[in-house]
């Protein structure tokens, strides 16, 4: 099992749609979850941290389920300005030191808002 | 506030040819790390450092070398370019786990 897996994507969806992204993470001692953002030909940018109690950001709302290992993002209302790729990130945990920063990416998923 | 910045961001290399790639973070950071993106491969992780004077292997580490001699500074070497390496490549920073990246390397082994 891949450390962390995401949906492959792409996904094409109109203005207005709710849109909603799956990751599934394998090792159960990571302890921080976080989504990124990146724009084509840019670099990654934090979007939002991802809390056991769930968190929201305006359109935005990440899920965490430690028992499954599991990581969403719902997206609600899109807009064109939300066309990127989102990337699930995950530390690689298991104790101190290095471990603690040493995050580990999905390979993403595209998001294409049409009008 | 410049945040994280690579150099160069565009080059061309020959095969064996050697290059340094460096990124410098003002941000007082401990944890840097260099990572590269292939098409339909993700983020892989090369190297990374948890402090001044240390460094680390990642997923990818073979054909790279690094140096943090400086907290600010993260340095990337390639000793004997392959085209294997062509890929953008991206050095971040972080505090506790938030990080930071520059704007990429687009590096190009023919």
């Amino acid at each position: 099992r891949k450390e962390v897996e995401q949906d492959p994507g792409p996904f094409n969806v109109p203005e207005g749609a709710t849109v909603a992204f799956n990751c599934t993470y394998s090792n159960s001692a990571s302890q921080s979850f976080f989504w990124y953002r990146q724009d084509c030909r840019k670099e990654p940018k934090l979007l939002m941290s991802v809390y056991s109690s769930g968190n929201e950001d305006g359109r935005f709302t990440a899920q965490l389920n430690r028992a499954s290992q599991y990581i969403s993002l719902l997206i609600r209302d899109s807009k064109l300005s939300d066309s990127a790729t989102y990337l699930c990130v995950v530390n690689k945990g298991g104790g101190g030191g290095g471990s603690q920063g040493n995050l580990i990416f999905g390979k993403g998923t595209k998001l294409s808002v049409k009008p | 506030n410049a945040g994280v910045t690579q150099t160069p961001k565009f080059r061309v290399l020959k095969t064996g040819q050697s290059m340094t790639l460096l990124c410098a973070q003002d941000m007082n950071h401990e944890y840097m790390y260099w990572y590269r993106q292939d098409p339909g491969m993700g983020l892989r992780l090369i190297h990374y450092s948890v402090g001044e004077g240390t460094t680390a292997k990642g997923e990818v580490p073979d054909g790279y070398n690094v140096s943090r001699l400086k907290k600010q500074n993260f340095l990337l070497g390639l000793e004997s370019a392959a085209p294997s390496q062509t890929s953008v490549y991206f050095c971040a920073s972080s505090y506790l786990f938030e990080a930071f990246f520059g704007q990429g390397t687009r590096l190009t082994v023919v």
